[in-house]
């Protein structure tokens, strides 16, 4: 199985800073890959697919990148309703996400 | 706009059959595009995926999980069901359904499956005695 790892597992940011997550996959899977955004007690909102396509509606500091194994999300700009919880999700053959990445305004 | 809502019991006893049923709005569930999925959250934990069905019938599940879950489709209430059997306190969580993208993989020459969009609400469901 493939395995999907997140890193870092929680970070603090301020308001106006540039933040990226990584996610690692244990073996290749092109760009089979999705970014969701979970706010507190909220339900999971898709922002990128195919790693770096962004989803209608959600707004531009949001961007992906990456293939194979490594992928990024960065928020250009951290703003204070970006606190949340965001998980990575490959979908090529077998289906898994990531372990999540709790982002928080210090 | 479509809308994905949750339906069942909040509460099971250890070793019976988890049910829930996702009724869909706003489009057909029988649309060539899309999968449906089920997706689950432990209280405080992240995201586990445990299975998909096409409208035909067609299912893939979570190898972790495919012991104890049975997905199914009624197109005609254009709803999609879930059963978890054996369930444990291990099995506690808000339980997800939502419409899953399907894509052409190039790769393989076929349709592939994908990312989830919407979500419903979500369900919690108790695994108690």
């Amino acid at each position: 199985d493939i395995q999907m790892t997140q890193s870092p597992s929680s970070l603090s940011a301020s308001v106006g800073d540039r933040v990226t997550i990584t996610c690692r996959a244990s073996q290749g899977i092109s760009n089979y890959l999705a970014w969701y955004q979970q706010k507190p007690g909220k339900v999971p909102k898709l922002l990128i697919y195919a790693a770096s396509t962004l989803q209608s509606g959600v707004p531009s500091r949001f961007s992906g990148s990456g293939s194979g194994t490594d992928f990024t999300l960065t928020i250009s700009s951290l703003q204070p309703e970006d606190v949340a919880t965001y998980y990575c999700q490959k979908y090529n053959s077998a289906l898994s996400f990531g372990g999540g990445t709790k982002v928080e305004i210090k | 706009q479509l809308q994905l809502q949750e339906s069942g019991p909040g509460l099971v006893k250890p070793s019976e059959t988890l049910s829930l049923t996702c009724t869909v709005s706003g489009g057909s569930i029988s649309s060539s595009s899309y999968y449906w999925g089920w997706i689950r959250q432990p209280p405080g934990k992240g995201l586990e995926w445990i299975g998909s069905i096409y409208y035909s019938g067609s299912t893939y599940y979570n190898p972790s999980l495919k012991s104890r879950v049975t997905i199914s489709v009624d197109t005609s209430k254009n709803q999609f069901s879930l059963k978890l059997s054996s369930v444990t306190a291990a099995d506690t969580a808000v339980y997800y359904c939502a419409r899953q993208e399907t894509y052409y993989d190039f790769w393989s020459g076929s349709q592939g499956r994908g990312w989830f969009d919407p979500w419903g609400q979500g369900t919690l469901v108790t695994v108690s005695s």
